[in-house]
């Protein structure tokens, strides 16, 4: 066990809806790290917080939006969901020394109708 | 082109067979390197980071060739329990951090 924890685990929601996901990151990680899976693929860079600021963003639109907390939890927000956000959404925490090598939560998979 | 390509596989090998990958990336300033192993239906798990110098720990043993623009996995004396999908991360930071995975690439051990 990694020690990140992911909620809700699964969730399904209708196009145009808003979703929130939430990533508790192991203790004494500053960093916290969002992809998308898709079945069969690797997962796609969303975004990374540091010390509760964006420090980079793959090739997401705005409508994925994200916080960090003082405690370094984390938030995805995902605004006028689309079929295609369908996927395993997973969020990594690693220290700021080591920000690359990154424990994974178990995920939450969103399924949009 | 894909930033980071991997063979997709399956690689299907028998037990104690020796098992390599590669994985080539596309950006020369690429920084950092590492394998991941992912189970079905479960989330990616660091197996190891790649050094420049090449790094080995147990049966694993992890290679990079800037020059070439490829990271390696050499898994010698195959397990059961190391059939999965195998993933490599390449990293690089300027003004802020950009991670890319590849696709995988699945391994099947067989008995």
């Amino acid at each position: 066990e990694t020690g990140v924890t992911q909620s809700p685990t699964h969730l399904i929601k209708t196009r145009g809806q808003q979703v929130t996901l939430r990533c508790s990151s192991q203790s004494g990680h500053n960093t916290v790290s969002w992809y998308q899976q898709a079945l069969g693929q690797g997962p796609q860079f969303i975004f990374q917080y540091y010390r509760e600021e964006e420090n980079g963003r793959g090739n997401f639109p705005p409508r994925f939006s994200g916080l960090q907390f003082p405690n370094y939890s984390s938030e995805l927000n995902v605004n006028a969901l689309e079929l295609d956000d369908s996927a395993l959404y997973l969020c990594a925490s690693s220290t700021g020394q080591k920000a690359y090598e990154q424990y994974f939560g178990p995920g939450t998979r969103l399924t949009v109708t | 082109r894909k930033e980071v390509e991997q063979d997709p596989g399956p690689f299907n090998v028998p037990e104690g067979a020796t098992v390599a990958f590669n994985c080539t990336y596309s950006n020369s300033a690429s920084q950092s390197f590492f394998w991941y192993r992912q189970d079905c239906r479960k989330e990616p798990k660091l197996l190891m980071s790649v050094y420049s110098s090449g790094n080995e720990d147990g049966r694993f043993t992890a290679q990079l060739n800037r020059a070439s623009q490829y990271i390696s996995l050499l898994i010698r004396d195959s397990k059961l329990s190391d059939s999965a999908t195998y993933l490599c991360v390449v990293t690089f930071y300027s003004s802020a951090s950009k991670i890319i995975f590849g696709s995988g690439t699945r391994l099947s051990i067989r008995p």
